[in-house]
């Protein structure tokens, strides 16, 4: 069946330095791609998606590249903030309406 | 943007007992609702999925005589969680899809179970 597998956490990082969460993912057909997030306390945000080969998801200075190739969606940011600190979720949306999380990764961002 | 509230947002309850937690589109009318739930730390598990008027389909090893889903109209779809034990105790999350494919998350509602 389809899944997502992503880079366990947690990640800790200085400010101001480069993320990359890697996600990567198996699926028939073709599935749309999402990064949510979910900051402390709160519900998920959608962050970024794709929907098909090729395509760039951006969003609040992070980017993720839809690469069937390599079935890989992976989440980068130049420059992280304190206020980037949360769990990032990698998922899949299949042609059945589902969502496929994979298992989270928590970043945390100190000063 | 669209919204999709959830009710309540923090429930406590006595094992033994049924909760219901409700999921509501505001602005749009979503012909499919999702139920998820998140332990700690962990990701979202898909609970079961629902179409306005018609029974609920479960994922491989959800109880449905436990989870009781209805979605009896295009804006409300109610999740009851039956004889909750503190086993039950998560965080429960639903997700509305429009017709035209756009999901909105609602914001949760976290369930403990005492």
């Amino acid at each position: 069946g389809d899944s997502v597998t992503q880079m366990e956490g947690p990640v800790t990082l200085s400010e101001e330095a480069f993320l990359t969460i890697n996600c990567t993912y198996t699926a028939t057909g073709y599935p749309s791609l999402f990064w949510y997030v979910q900051y402390p306390g709160e519900g998920l945000q959608l962050l970024l998606k794709a929907t098909k080969a090729d395509d760039k998801g951006s969003n609040k200075g992070f980017e993720a590249t839809y690469r069937k190739e390599t079935t890989s969606f992976h989440l980068e940011k130049g420059s992280v903030q304190v206020s980037d600190s949360a769990v990032y979720f990698c998922a899949l949306g299949n042609q059945g309406g589902k969502l496929i999380f994979g298992q989270g990764t928590e970043l945390s961002v100190k000063p | 943007g669209a919204v999709v509230s959830q009710h309540p947002s923090r429930v406590i309850c006595k094992s033994g007992t049924s909760v219901k937690i409700e999921c509501r589109s505001l602005d749009f009318q979503a012909t499919t609702m999702f139920w998820y739930r998140q332990f700690p730390k962990q990701s979202l598990m898909l609970m079961a999925t629902s179409n306005e008027g018609s029974k609920a389909t479960y994922e491989q090893g959800v109880e449905k005589d436990k989870f009781l889903i209805n979605h009896a109209s295009l804006t409300l779809s109610t999740l009851t969680v039956t004889s909750a034990h503190p086993e039950d105790s998560s965080f429960y999350i639903c997700r509305a899809r429009r017709d035209n494919s756009e999901q909105y998350f609602g914001p949760g509602t976290r369930l403990t179970v005492t």
